[in-house]
Parts: structure tokens; sequence; C-alpha cells
């Protein structure tokens, strides 16, 4: 698509539920980023994807959160047992490798979660 | 670690007047990005401005210019003519050159939000 497209906009759930938030990287971006701004924050680094594989997930806080590009385009960010601390935008952004690369991520307007 | 610090929380400024958001980071690399980005309510991050840190010359784009002080580690965003439509939180952040292979992450700043007032 033209730009990153993250699905669903707003998601209110309660404490214990199970979350995915989707997102749809520009064509042809190989890498895929997921972050996550809490109120009055800068958006934290989550996961990075090269491709298909997890480049660097340093970034995930708990095992309750995992992530997934099985095809190497849209990714999956699953989070389980929710909690109210978890509540923030939930940022993806894209870039393409090699020699095109400016350095720059394109982001998406961002999945805002609010767990209750 | 790179970390990235911003040390105004909030900023005002009168339309058509210049403004200076400030930006100081901490890295032991010699090659790297840095970026200025923009996020409006909608909070999609929109790039403002893109600084290579092997160049000396600093970066500009219409009315937003930076001063990158490499050895200060101070790169500092300055908006002329300043418009209604400049009101937004704006990110500070720092990559390292994504031929590393490492480390190919953003890392941002806390944020300054810049009001703009008649």
């Amino acid at each position: 698509g033209a730009g990153v497209s993250q699905t669903p906009s707003n998601k209110v759930t309660e404490k214990g539920k199970y979350v995915e938030l989707r997102c749809d990287p520009i064509s042809g971006h190989t890498a895929l980023y997921w972050y996550r701004q809490s109120l009055g924050q800068g958006p934290e680094f989550l996961i990075y994807f090269q491709g298909t594989g997890a480049a660097d997930d340093s970034g995930l806080p708990n095992d309750r959160f995992f992530a997934v590009r099985p095809e190497g385009s849209v990714s999956t960010l699953k989070i389980q047992r929710t909690e109210r601390g978890d509540s923030a935008v939930y940022l993806c952004a894209s870039t393409v490798q090699g020699p095109l690369n400016t350095g720059e991520l394109f982001f998406g307007e961002g999945s805002r979660l609010t767990v209750l | 670690a790179q970390t990235v610090t911003q040390s105004q929380p909030e900023m005002s400024v009168q339309e058509a007047e210049t403004v200076t958001l400030s930006c100081t980071y901490d890295t032991s690399e010699s090659d790297y990005y840095l970026f200025w980005y923009k996020q409006p309510p909608s909070r999609q991050m929109i790039l403002v401005i893109r600084q290579e840190a092997y160049k000396q010359q600093n970066a500009t784009e219409n009315r937003f210019s930076v001063n990158f002080q490499k050895a200060a580690k101070s790169f500092s965003l300055k908006i002329s003519d300043s418009q209604l439509g400049d009101a937004a939180m704006y990110f500070c952040a720092y990559r390292s050159p994504p031929h590393t292979g490492t480390a190919s992450k953003l890392t941002f700043g806390t944020g300054t939000r810049l009001q703009v007032t008649l």
C-alpha cells in the first residue's frame, strides 16, 4: 500500500484478555519495527524484523508479548493476559534495506490499546 | 547503548516567529543518523529533517534547519516563520547506520510539545 497501515486504530479490552495488533508495511519494505508509546513518552523499541525473522527482539518487555511476520510482509503483535500497564499506543514502522535506504523509518498511525 | 535527551517538555512560539528545540545524545559510534520527527494528534510520526553524522553541513528543509554539533553531541531543530500547523510533539531520534547490521532501531527522546500561538 501507499503507507504503513495498522489495525485496529483503537482497541479496548479487559485485563487478562488476549489482543492482536496488525501492521501492513509499505510494499517492498523488508524491515519492520514495532514500538510502544506510553502517554507523554517517546516511542520505545519492541522488536525488529528483517524479512520473516526477528532480528532484534530485545525490547519485548516479557513473555506475554510476541510478534510474527510469517510471509515477510504483514506482522502481528500478540499480547497475552493483558495488564493495565500495557495500555499505550503501539506504532509500527517499515523501511527498505540496501542502497535505497535513507535511514528513516516510515510510521503508521498506531493502534491505541486500552486495558480496563 | 545510545541515549537521546530532550530537556524541554514544552515550548511555545508565536506565529511567524522562530523557535529552537534542543536535543543531545550519547554514543560511542562515529557514524550515525539523527532525525527530527513530528507527531500531530493523528499519532503518525512524520519525518521533519534528517542529518548524517559524516556530513558537516547542517541539513535544511524549507523552514526547518538543524544545528548539528558532533563534538558536543548536540542536534537542535530551528523552525522559522512558525505556522499554526507546526503545533505538535517533536521527537529527536538516533539511528546507527543500516549497514552495520546491528542496532538498526531508532532511539527516541521523550519529546517536546510545541504550541504555536496567534
